[in-house]
């Protein structure tokens, strides 16, 4: 069964420190979502692309966030510098088109110390 | 501001009866939900959906009603099993664009 992938999916840095984290959607997916979960809260969406343009990014900290998605296949979601309050489960979703259902990935778990 | 609201954190539910979690929203523009399921350390998992057009949806032992003046939407899901305990989301979104989620219930069915 086709799934989402994403790695690594745990990371510990310290603040200051640049991050990274890649996903690679269900192929054929040509909507891709990242979102942020702290604990205790729901999924909330950084950044939505169709394709390789970004169709949504109006939750997204430019200042210390950047995502790409240069041939509109996999994804790499940045920060830089990471800042203590960026601890949080970072989760990536596809799906065929904007309104059909999104397939979640687990989900990379990021500590900042 | 929380535009998609679960008041409940948690409910429990004995085995084989009825479980019914709530969702609320403020965004009248909302035309398309979802649920999701949840287990710890994965990610959600897409359950049933529905468009501001219907206001049931049924697949299985999972039903979605919608009432679009009250807006709120529940889930019922019938009859209850223990592997159905998870943390459950409801999304909104205008068109498909933008989705937002609640802050989740944790559902423990009870053997």
């Amino acid at each position: 069964e086709a799934e989402v992938a994403q790695s690594p999916r745990y990371k510990i840095t310290e603040k200051s420190q640049a991050v990274a984290f890649w996903c690679d959607p269900i192929s054929g997916h040509a909507t891709l979502y990242w979102y942020r979960q702290i604990l205790g809260q729901g999924p909330e969406l950084l950044v939505q692309f169709q394709d390789e343009s970004v169709v949504d990014d109006s939750q997204l900290p430019k200042d210390r966030f950047s995502a790409e998605r240069l041939k509109g296949v996999d994804s790499t979601l940045k920060i830089q510098p990471a800042e203590l309050g960026d601890s949080a489960m970072y989760l990536c979703a596809s799906s065929w088109g904007s309104n059909n259902e999104q397939f979640f990935g687990p989900g990379t778990r990021l500590t900042v110390l | 501001d929380q535009q998609v609201k679960q008041n409940s954190p948690s409910l429990s539910v004995q085995e084989g009866r009825i479980s019914i979690l709530n969702c609320d929203y403020t965004n009248s523009m909302f035309d398309y939900f979802l649920w999701y399921k949840k287990y710890p350390a994965e990610g959600p998992t897409f359950l049933i959906s529905i468009s501001s057009i219907k206001d049931k949806n049924e697949d299985g032992r999972f039903t979605v009603f919608l009432n679009k003046s009250a807006k709120h939407l529940s889930l019922h899901i019938v009859p209850s099993q223990p592997g159905d305990s998870a943390v459950y989301f409801c999304a909104a979104s205008v068109g498909g664009n933008q989705f937002y989620f609640g802050t989740g219930t944790s559902l423990t069915v009870i053997p």
